[in-house]
């Protein structure tokens, strides 16, 4: 089991649709929580950084983060062609300062 | 925000030559960078963490002779593939965390697309 779960996708969805991308991850241990965007040929961009259980919300990006359940979420409102790219999930074990990544989910938005 | 610059973001050698690829924190500083490479449609696999001064410390099945990597500043670690081969051929992307945050999220630079024919 990896200790970061993502579906990798395609996920197709019509523009202005909302968008839901999950991951769940297994080591209590990890206690940061970020989502990165990856456009092809290019490296990926912080989009959230969270650390407590809850949402937080940046723009149309809320992260949700649950602790409980061991499942971190990223919505994406109003979605646009421009966000088609691959979104990675990765949780940081403060104890030991290692990143993991999961294996990215590729979403597809169509015009 | 924390910027990392990469370079050069695409080369292409030829076979057995080497090949060095830098990158930089610009506005923040970093006594450890990590090195990734990525396959097409593949998710990053971490190469190397850098250390300024101090060796760096390689994955299980990197082999540290043909990917060197050097940490001489706080701001600068290169990676440089040498003896290129073909299968060498692939998407390395550096990162670094801005250690004047506690618990900082890792800052990724745009990646080099290296080519060896």
């Amino acid at each position: 089991q990896k200790e970061v779960e993502q579906d990798p996708g395609p996920l197709s969805v019509p523009e202005g649709a909302i968008v839901s991308l999950n991951c769940t991850y297994s080591n209590s241990a990890f206690q940061y929580f970020m989502w990165y965007r990856q456009y092809s040929r290019k490296g990926p961009e912080l989009l959230m950084y969270t650390y407590s259980s809850g949402n937080k919300e940046d723009g149309r990006f809320t992260a949700q983060v649950d602790k409980s359940s061991k499942y971190i979420s990223l919505f994406i409102r109003d979605s646009q062609p421009s966000d088609s790219a691959t979104y990675l999930c990765a949780s940081l074990d403060a104890g030991t300062y290692k990143y993991i990544f999961g294996t990215g989910t590729r979403l597809k938005v169509l015009a | 925000g924390a910027v990392v610059s990469q370079h050069p973001s695409w080369v292409i050698c030829k076979s057995g030559t080497s090949v060095k690829i830098e990158c930089r924190s610009l506005d923040f500083q970093a006594t450890t960078m990590f090195w990734y490479r990525q396959f097409p449609k593949q998710s990053l696999m971490l190469m190397a963490t850098s250390n300024e001064g101090s060796k760096a410390t390689y994955e299980q099945g990197v082999e540290k002779d043909k990917f060197l990597i050097n940490h001489a500043s706080l701001t600068l670690s290169t990676l440089t593939v040498t003896s290129a081969h073909p299968e060498d051929s692939s998407f390395y992307i550096c990162s670094a965390r801005d250690e004047g945050i506690h618990n900082s999220p890792l800052h990724f630079g745009n990646g080099t697309r290296l080519t060896v024919t």
